[in-house]
């Protein structure tokens, strides 16, 4: 079992939904981060939280430590959010510099 | 400002053969980190640095695999008889001071070894 799970794989969505997607895991975490892989492969820095709520535009994370689940909230989606969103995770101990990556979860919005 | 710059963008090897990829992190960032990420894969932690302590390698695959920093400034990853199985996009990002920090990527080199 991975350690960062998330779901769904693949979404595919009108624009104008609300989007959620959510990751789960299962170690002990200092912090959680949100990436958005665009289709050409840059990848973007979006959240990095360890409580509660971040917001930024129409985008919305939300993590709950004691159930170790986080959820990506894209509110008003539109075709430029077309990307693989990933969540990742920090443990602690070592150096803290190594992130454990959730496998990617593929959006297609549609026009 | 500049953001992480990686090169080169593209390399073809062949098996065998060493390579290096490059990394410049954002100036002043003094945490910098290797990712690989395999076709159809997630991304892979490889190595971390912070300032002058001593890296964190515990990502590296094999012995084949090792990187440098100098300072606070650019790092090499070096790759040595390279395999097919090393054929993967190798990414780049550096924090401002360490891994409390938001990380920003470099556009990452395409690795493909023939």
């Amino acid at each position: 079992k991975n350690e960062v799970e998330q779901s769904p794989q693949n979404l595919t969505a009108q624009e104008g939904e609300f989007i959620t997607i959510n990751c789960s895991y299962s170690v002990g975490i200092s912090a959680l981060h949100w990436l958005q892989q665009h289709p050409g492969g840059g990848i973007v820095s979006l959240f990095m939280l360890s409580s509660g709520k971040k917001k930024h535009g129409r985008l919305i994370a939300t993590i709950n430590i004691q159930e170790k689940h986080s959820s990506l909230h894209i509110t008003a989606s539109h075709p430029r959010d077309s990307a693989v969103y990933i969540c990742a995770v920090r443990g602690y101990g070592g150096s803290q510099g190594n992130l454990i990556f959730g496998k990617g979860t593929k959006l297609s919005v549609k026009p | 400002g500049a953001g992480v710059s990686q090169s080169p963008s593209n390399k073809v090897t062949e098996k065998g053969k060493d390579v290096e990829l490059r990394c410049d992190p954002i100036s002043g960032h003094t945490a910098l980190y290797w990712y690989r990420q395999r076709l159809g894969q997630g991304l892979e932690f490889l190595i971390y640095f912070q300032g002058n302590s001593a890296p964190d390698k515990s990502g590296l695959p094999s012995d084949r695999f090792s990187a440098e920093r100098t300072g606070e400034s650019v790092s090499t990853l070096t790759i040595q008889r390279t395999q097919q199985e090393d054929s993967a996009v190798y990414l780049c990002a550096s924090s401002l001071q360490g891994a409390i920090d938001e990380q920003y990527f470099g556009p990452g080199t395409r690795l493909t070894v023939t």
